[in-house]
């Protein structure tokens, strides 16, 4: 089936710090979603990409989708303390309605103030 | 609160008890997902109604899972004889349609025992 690896797995920043995360697939996605996740909670989406090339921001921010399709990056600039928990990314294959997403493992991320 | 609710919050069982979870999506949601995550993990997709419709379900739901979603509206996913290997957070999202965002619930935390 469709596998998503997500990198890095953790990360340990300090606040003000930028973070890049991103997620590589080995098929191609129509859609590409990313997702924030706190402790006891289910995922939060973030930002939704629907086109190869597309850049969105969501204020601090900015996810791309990948030119091949197959692949996307997530930024967060100036991170804050509140920026800490989980982010999955999660692919939509292509020449599908059904809207189920396939999720990465996450990136743990920790800020330190 | 209209968002997506799950209950119970929490389930402490013994192997081999049944178990019910009921998710009430959004009011209007015709889509609705179930979906598993274990720690460290990624949600991983069980299956998926449209209305009440049950349309796909994923190798991961053996015989002894059942999931309903009698009147399109909320939905119940039940385990039998449950296993160890059942323990997971299961997470039930919903969305207007296959194309829009698909919001979480705070899912259900299963320990089997």
């Amino acid at each position: 089936g469709q596998q998503l690896n997500q990198s890095p797995q953790s990360m340990f920043i300090q606040e003000g710090e930028d973070v890049s995360m991103n997620c590589t697939s080995s098929s191609i996605f129509n859609t590409w979603l990313w997702y924030k996740q706190d402790p006891g909670e289910g995922p939060v989406l973030l930002i939704a990409l629907y086109k190869a090339g597309e850049l969105t921001s969501n204020g601090r921010l900015t996810a791309q989708f990948g030119i091949t399709r197959k692949d996307s990056f997530l930024n967060i600039s100036a991170s804050i303390p509140s920026d800490v928990g989980i982010y999955f990314c999660a692919g939509q294959p292509y020449n599908t309605n059904a809207g189920k997403s396939t999720f990465g493992d996450g990136t743990t991320l920790t800020v330190k103030p | 609160d209209t968002g997506v609710s799950q209950d119970p919050r929490h389930k402490i069982t013994k192997r081999g008890q049944n178990v019910t979870f009921r998710c009430d999506p959004i009011s209007e949601h015709n889509r609705l997902y179930w979906y598993r995550q274990t720690l460290g993990q990624g949600p991983e997709f069980l299956t998926y109604f449209q209305n009440e419709a049950q349309l796909e379900k994923s190798r991961l739901l053996s015989d002894r899972f059942s999931a309903e979603r009698p009147k399109g509206s909320f939905s119940t996913l039940e385990i039998q004889r449950t296993e160890q290997g059942d323990s997971a957070m299961y997470l039930c999202a919903s969305s207007l349609t296959a194309y829009n965002e698909q919001f979480f619930g705070p899912g259900t935390r299963l320990t089997v025992l």
